[in-house]
């Protein structure tokens, strides 16, 4: 089965601009993570939808931050405008079955000078 | 709210020796535990998961873990250490504090522990 898909790999922003992130979940999986690494921490959960609707926000900075997933397949992260203390891993994950256990993809490594 | 602890940020091991990496967590529940492992540059991929069922649970290449509730630990262990097991490890656990009416768990990680490995 094919994995989760994440674009692009790798990001350079300067602060201010705004930014996307793209992810393609393993097909009929209904839940969608996203999750924010900053290095040397554990993920940390930004977001989490349940088929298209918003199961759990509470993390995400909405003054910046916005996803959304139309349709229940694909999902987009923006931020909009970039910090600096944003420069991290983005990591999307789904899965199919409660508390079966994620399926990551590779990520996407933001860097904002 | 559940959390997770791990007891060491690095650890350095001799290959073909043994590995044990730490992790204690609080739970008001039943939890369910997972551990997974992230090599440089890549994604994080499940090693092994404790979802109540036997408390020694074997995973991916030979390693395992013990869930011991009176010590509230999930421990991971490998008997012998490859050059290929150098990566950042970490211990999840799933708080159903946090679950929808979907029936969804939010995951809580651990800090990480970095796994060396020497020639």
């Amino acid at each position: 089965e094919a994995g989760v898909a994440q674009s692009p790999r790798y990001k350079i922003i300067e602060k201010r601009q705004s930014v996307a992130f793209w992810c393609n979940p393993i097909s009929g999986h209904a839940t969608l993570y996203w999750y924010q690494q900053i290095l040397g921490q554990g993920p940390k959960l930004l977001i989490q939808f349940q088929n298209n609707g918003v199961v759990d926000d509470s993390q995400l900075p909405k003054d910046r931050f916005s996803a959304e997933r139309l349709k229940g397949v694909d999902s987009t992260l923006k931020i909009q405008p970039a910090k600096l203390e944003d420069s991290a891993v983005y990591l999307c994950a789904s899965t199919s079955r409660r508390n079966y256990g994620y399926t990551f993809g590779s990520g996407t490594r933001l860097t904002v000078v | 709210a559940q959390s997770v602890t791990q007891l060491d940020s690095h650890v350095s091991v001799s290959e073909g020796t043994p590995v044990l990496l730490r992790c204690n967590y609080s739970s008001s529940y039943s939890p369910s535990l997972f551990w997974y492992v992230q090599h440089p540059n890549k994604g994080l991929q499940l090693l092994l998961k404790y979802t109540s069922a036997a408390t020694l649970v074997k995973g991916i290449n030979g390693f395992e873990a013990e869930f011991k509730k009176s010590e509230t630990s999930f421990h991971l262990t490998k008997p012998s250490a490859h050059m290929s097991d150098a990566a950042e490890y970490f211990c999840v656990v799933s708080d159903p504090t946090h679950s929808s009416t979907s029936g969804t768990y939010k995951y809580i990680f651990g800090t990480g522990t970095r796994l060396k490995v020497l020639a």
